[in-house]
């Protein structure tokens, strides 16, 4: 399985300010997601991260306010733009070679105050 | 929306009692992935399932997929304090690598 690794581990940010999270994985992966999980809670999918061209978004998520890259099959960055305190959560990516395994990464944990 | 539903939403079991998670979703399933994530950790992947009915074991763990592929099951056998954590079944849609995480399960174990 993959070795995912994520930066930074976590962060407490002031309200209207914009982080960036790094997602870094060992190998090349053909697919690579971004999930929102709040505490004591269930994993919610942000984005489908597409190398080469725009990231493809679930319902209720938007470009403007989670802007994603991956230059490459083995990197990908999800920023969190203008926070405010319901942003506060765990984010997490996952990566992918196969029709179903998910490989996750050790996660984000956010405070926006 | 497609939504996947889990019962129990907890479960305190003594040690070495059994526990089972049920998974049912809205819509039908090409497959269905189970994944445990501890406290503090992240969600780790425990097995797949494929085919209507299809039953795997893995040690104490059985999971089982629905035959009209819209439900499956976990059962753990003679739990242990090491399977305290949550339990999350996770559906996929056909021709996608989209998954639905359910609302999970947290189980804790008391010694």
């Amino acid at each position: 399985s993959a070795v995912i690794s994520q930066k930074p581990s976590r962060d407490i940010c002031q309200r209207g300010t914009s982080l960036t999270i790094q997602c870094q994985v060992d190998s090349q992966v053909t697919m690579m997601f971004w999930y929102r999980q709040q505490p004591g809670q269930s994993l919610t999918l942000i984005a489908t991260a597409n190398q080469g061209s725009e990231a493809t978004y679930e319902s209720g998520f938007v470009i403007d306010k989670f802007p994603i890259s991956r230059p490459n099959l083995t990197f990908s960055t999800l920023t969190v733009s203008n926070m405010s305190p319901e942003d506060s959560s765990i984010y997490l990516c996952s990566v992918s070679d196969s029709p179903y395994e998910q490989y996750f990464g050790p996660g984000t944990r956010l405070t926006v105050t | 929306g497609q939504q996947v539903m889990q019962i129990p939403q907890y479960q305190h079991v003594q040690e070495g009692e059994d526990f089972t998670t049920y998974c049912n979703s809205s819509t039908t399933l090409s497959n269905i992935q189970w994944y445990k994530q501890r406290p503090g950790g992240h969600p780790v992947f425990l097995i797949q399932l494929v085919k209507s009915g299809e039953v795997k074991k893995q040690k104490r763990l059985t999971f089982q997929f629905g035959e009209a592929k819209k439900n499956s099951s976990l059962h753990i056998t003679a739990t242990q304090t090491t399977d305290v954590g949550t339990y999350f079944c996770a559906g996929g849609p056909s021709g996608t690598y989209k998954y639905i995480f359910g609302t999970g399960t947290r189980l804790k174990v008391l010694a």
